[in-house]
């Protein structure tokens, strides 16, 4: 079965350099979300969109944006990166629903340098 | 404030052993509680979710128990096996739209 598809899969850029995450949810999945998870922590959300509408905000920081596409696909962006932002970031997809299952792809791991 | 509480944080245990993994929670409003398992540097994967209404339920040789009245769950692992040495990771969707408060994990190690 199709999986979340993230690319890339690794990443390494300097400080205050910029960046672009992409996802891809799971075929039919209408919601996706984005979690960041620095070294030894857990994941925390960042931003949620619901058929290409941003449904919740959670600890993004204003230097990151990101928007769902017509295709459903999803892309983090990221200006000004710090050291601090070196983490994995998941995205996951989910088809709306009560008790629905955010299905996790493999990640971008971000390294700052 | 809404807490995802897990234990213990690590767990070594024997192929073959039982274990049983713990969550306490303070989320609110509840609607459902999940169990993730994640391997290093992978996306978690589900195990499974339960609802209040739901005392116990079994995915394979993972069955979980949640007692909503004291906001606990349980994650029990049967007959374990060299494959299931990942962080176990309890889940709470935070208000309506699912935005998911993880817990700490448990690490656990099933050896030889």
């Amino acid at each position: 079965a199709a999986g979340v598809i993230q690319s890339p899969r690794h990443l390494i850029k300097e400080k205050r350099e910029t960046a672009t995450l992409k996802c891809y949810p799971i075929p039919r999945h209408d919601t996706v979300y984005w979690y960041q998870q620095g070294p030894g922590q857990d994941p925390q959300f960042l931003i949620s969109f619901y058929e290409k509408m941003q449904s919740d905000k959670g600890s993004i920081p204003d230097r990151f944006s990101a928007q769902q596409f017509s295709d459903y696909h999803s892309e983090l962006n990221m200006s000004s990166l710090e050291l601090g932002d070196s983490a994995l970031y998941f995205c996951a997809s989910s088809l709306r629903g009560i008790q629905e299952t955010q299905y996790f792809g493999p990640g971008t791991r971000l390294l700052v340098l | 404030k809404n807490q995802v509480e897990q234990s213990p944080q690590s767990l070594i245990i024997l192929e073959g052993k039982n274990c049983t993994l713990q969550c306490n929670y303070t989320v609110s409003p509840f609607s459902n509680l999940r169990w993730y398992k994640q391997d290093t540097g992978r996306g978690p994967v589900s195990l499974t979710i339960m609802t209040f209404s739901e005392n116990t339920k079994s995915n394979g040789r993972y069955t979980a128990t949640l007692d909503a009245d004291t906001k606990q769950s349980s994650l029990h692992i049967t007959a374990s096996q060299l494959s299931d040495s990942a962080s176990y990771i309890c889940v709470v969707p935070l208000g309506a739209g699912n935005m998911l408060t993880f817990g700490g994990g448990t690490r656990l190690m099933v050896k030889p």
